[in-house]
């Protein structure tokens, strides 16, 4: 299985402000997933990030809120734009396919 | 109606008893079912996943699948305190390569006692 980091681990944030997290990969990986745990509720999955095109979002989730750099086979970044407190969540990465996903530590943002 | 129900406990028992988790599902669209340990501010860790209906065992686990009845079972054999933890089942429905993400239960927080 794949290694997978993230940074930043955690963050407090104001709102209004945008975080970017960063995703790196020990190896090269086709599929990147950008899921959000949030307090009580089911991972959910983002977006899908291929390299060298633009990432699939799920429904409820926008680019514009939401966007995704893949700039090459082992790194992603997923931006958390214009922040409110409801954005207070876990977010993670993963690497894989339909069968066997391998996820990072995840990142823990709190909004103020 | 959500598309995988996942009681979320917390269930507890004694070391050593065997542990039942359970997930529901209603999209008959999924084919890979997997099951996930998430220890306390830790990312998800991939346990065992299975195709379709039967059964996968691994050391002390055993994952089950019925397709006809839409359910997912996780047993765990011999239960030590090192497993408590939350777990996650999860589900896809791509067959034959290509990617998709995952759909998930809430988890199930399981505590063993010593």
């Amino acid at each position: 299985s794949a290694v997978i980091s993230q940074k930043p681990s955690r963050d407090i944030c104001q709102r209004g402000t945008s975080l970017t997290i960063q995703c790196q990969v020990d190896s090269q990986v086709t599929m990147m997933f950008w899921y959000r745990q949030q307090p009580g509720q089911s991972l959910t999955l983002i977006a899908t990030a291929n390299q060298g095109s633009e990432a699939t979002y799920e429904s409820g989730f926008v680019i514009d809120k939401f966007p995704i750099s893949r700039p090459n086979l082992t790194f992603s970044t997923l931006t958390v734009s214009n922040m409110s407190p409801e954005d207070s969540s876990i977010y993670l990465c993963s690497v894989g396919g339909s069968q066997e996903q391998y996820f990072g530590p995840g990142t823990r943002l709190t909004v103020t | 109606q959500k598309e995988v129900e996942q009681d979320p406990g917390p269930l507890s028992v004694p070391e050593g008893a065997i542990v039942s988790l359970n997930c529901t599902y209603s999209n008959s669209a999924f084919q890979y079912f997997m099951w996930y340990r998430q220890y306390s501010r830790k990312g998800p860790e991939l346990l065992m996943y299975t195709y379709s209906s039967g059964n996968k065992e691994d050391g002390r686990f055993t994952a089950q699948v019925d397709k006809s009845s839409k359910y997912i079972s996780l047993f765990i054999r011999d239960s030590q305190p090192s497993d408590s933890a939350t777990y996650l089942c999860a589900m896809s429905g791509v067959i034959g390569g290509g990617a998709d993400g995952l759909t998930f239960g809430k988890g199930t927080h399981l505590i063993i006692q010593p």
